[in-house]
């Protein structure tokens, strides 16, 4: 199993381009999450998903956007990036069969200037 | 909303000494993740503990809910085990694995 993984690895925006950033995992878990990480700080959640074609907000969902359309595909879409969406973003997968402890992909670093 | 916060928010340790992480939460948890972030930045899930005591090798985690804590025990430190350890909890209304992450302790050991 390749777990979670993400693309791209790096990625520099200018303000105002659009990105989707990709994750996938394949350990047919129900429940997938986006975070951002700022520096020196701890993660916060900005969407997640409890199953295919249902997504709810987290802690920090302005400027963002997810879909999902299959259990394996989690895409998080910045429109209008800002110079405040610089972090690193990850993905991560759970299951309530094995008690929703979250594995995490490699995670996402973007800068926009 | 909960709060979650862990002390000491740095540590610096020899290599073969032992240290005691802790996490503090606000309000009742159904779910409690302690985790370690590499140097590299790679998120490692180290224990699903929202009550009780485990252990895995030289680390131990014992969380008491009633009294809102949790305490993650590094035992003979290893360079190795440098990183930041993050605390992540989720309220107990909440059954959705929505986690709550505490602001880490950055852990140096030297060799």
């Amino acid at each position: 199993n390749a777990g979670v993984t993400q693309t791209p690895k790096f990625r520099i925006l200018k303000i105002g381009q659009s990105m989707t950033l990709q994750c996938t995992q394949d350990m047919n878990h129900n429940y997938m999450y986006w975070y951002r990480q700022d520096p020196g700080m701890g993660l916060k959640l900005i969407y997640y998903s409890v199953g295919a074609g249902i997504t709810d907000k987290g802690e920090v969902p302005n400027g963002y956007n997810v879909s999902r359309s299959t259990t394996e595909d989690f895409p998080l879409r910045l429109e209008l990036a800002a110079p405040s969406q610089t972090s690193v973003y990850f993905c991560a997968s759970s299951s309530p069969q094995v008690a929703y402890e979250q594995y995490f992909g490699p995670g996402t670093r973007l800068t926009v200037t | 909303g909960i709060q979650v916060e862990q002390s000491p928010p740095d540590l610096i340790l020899q290599e073969g000494a032992n240290s005691t992480l802790r996490c503090n939460f606000s309000d009742s948890v159904n779910n409690l993740q302690w985790f370690h972030q590499n140097p590299w930045g790679q998120l490692i899930n180290l224990f699903y503990i929202p009550s009780g005591t485990k252990q895995n090798g030289r680390l131990s985690a014992t969380t008491v809910a009633t009294e809102r804590y949790s305490l993650l025990y590094i035992s003979s430190s290893q360079t190795t085990d440098s990183g930041v350890y993050f605390c992540a909890v989720e309220r107990w209304s909440s059954n959705t694995g929505k986690l709550i992450f505490g602001q880490g302790t950055t852990l140096q050991v030297k060799p």
